[in-house]
């Protein structure tokens, strides 16, 4: 079946402007999951959903981060008034509530000019 | 709060040899321990995990760990490497008090392993 899949596979922009990333996770999977991976670091946990709600959102690192998942399924991340050091490859990962095991996308590297 | 250390950042290898990726952590709850796999411009893909049980998980592609409590260590192995095992490998912790999926994970900065022929 089909993994999880993340739009766009690369986003560049610049500094201040608004960007919207996607992910779809599989189908059937009730948590979702975002990790931020900057160069040469692993992956930083940034919030998790459980259906529509976000279970944990300790991560963002401040207000200009904001991620929903009106439907439960599909979610996207929203980073306002962006910075340079916002630049990093965005992570989504999905997991059927009863399993450790999460599954993750290709990820979209941002890059902020 | 957990914390994931992985003490080597880069291990060359020659293929056919054996490999040990070391991975020690810091938590004040029990944990869940897992190592993923992230394959050059590919996505990280789940090698093996410990829940419980035996200390020793074996996982894909021949690799297996072997968790420590003393140590707080879960360290990965291979008898004998390839080519294609060539990649970025990263130790991963979640709070285990929950159970399920509601444990977001706590990477380590990762080990590039790279095979030499």
């Amino acid at each position: 079946g089909a993994g999880v899949s993340q739009t766009p596979s690369n986003k560049v922009t610049e500094k201040g402007k608004y960007v919207e990333l996607r992910c779809d996770p599989i189908s059937g999977h009730t948590a979702l999951y975002w990790y931020r991976q900057s160069l040469g670091q692993g992956p930083e946990f940034l919030i998790y959903f459980q259906g529509t709600g976000a279970a944990d959102d300790s991560g963002l690192p401040n207000d200009r981060f904001f991620a929903v998942r009106p439907e439960g399924s599909v979610s996207t991340l929203k980073i306002q008034r962006t910075e340079r050091g916002d630049s990093a490859v965005y992570l989504c990962a999905s997991s059927v509530r009863s399993s450790n095991e999460q599954f993750f996308g290709p990820g979209t590297r941002l890059t902020v000019l | 709060a957990q914390s994931v250390t992985q003490l080597d950042s880069q291990v060359p290898v020659f293929e056919e040899a054996p490999v040990e990726l070391r991975c020690n952590y810091s938590s004040s709850v029990s944990v869940y321990l897992f190592w993923y796999v992230q394959y050059p411009n590919q996505g990280l893909q789940l090698l093996l995990k410990y829940l419980s049980g035996s200390t020793l998980v074996k996982g894909i592609n021949g690799f297996e760990a072997e968790f420590n409590k003393s140590q707080t260590s879960f360290h990965l192995r291979k008898p004998s490497v390839h080519i294609s095992d060539t990649a970025e490998y990263f130790c991963a912790v979640s709070d285990s008090r929950y159970g399920g999926s509601q444990g977001n994970l706590i990477f380590g900065k990762g080990t590039k392993l790279s095979v030499k022929p």
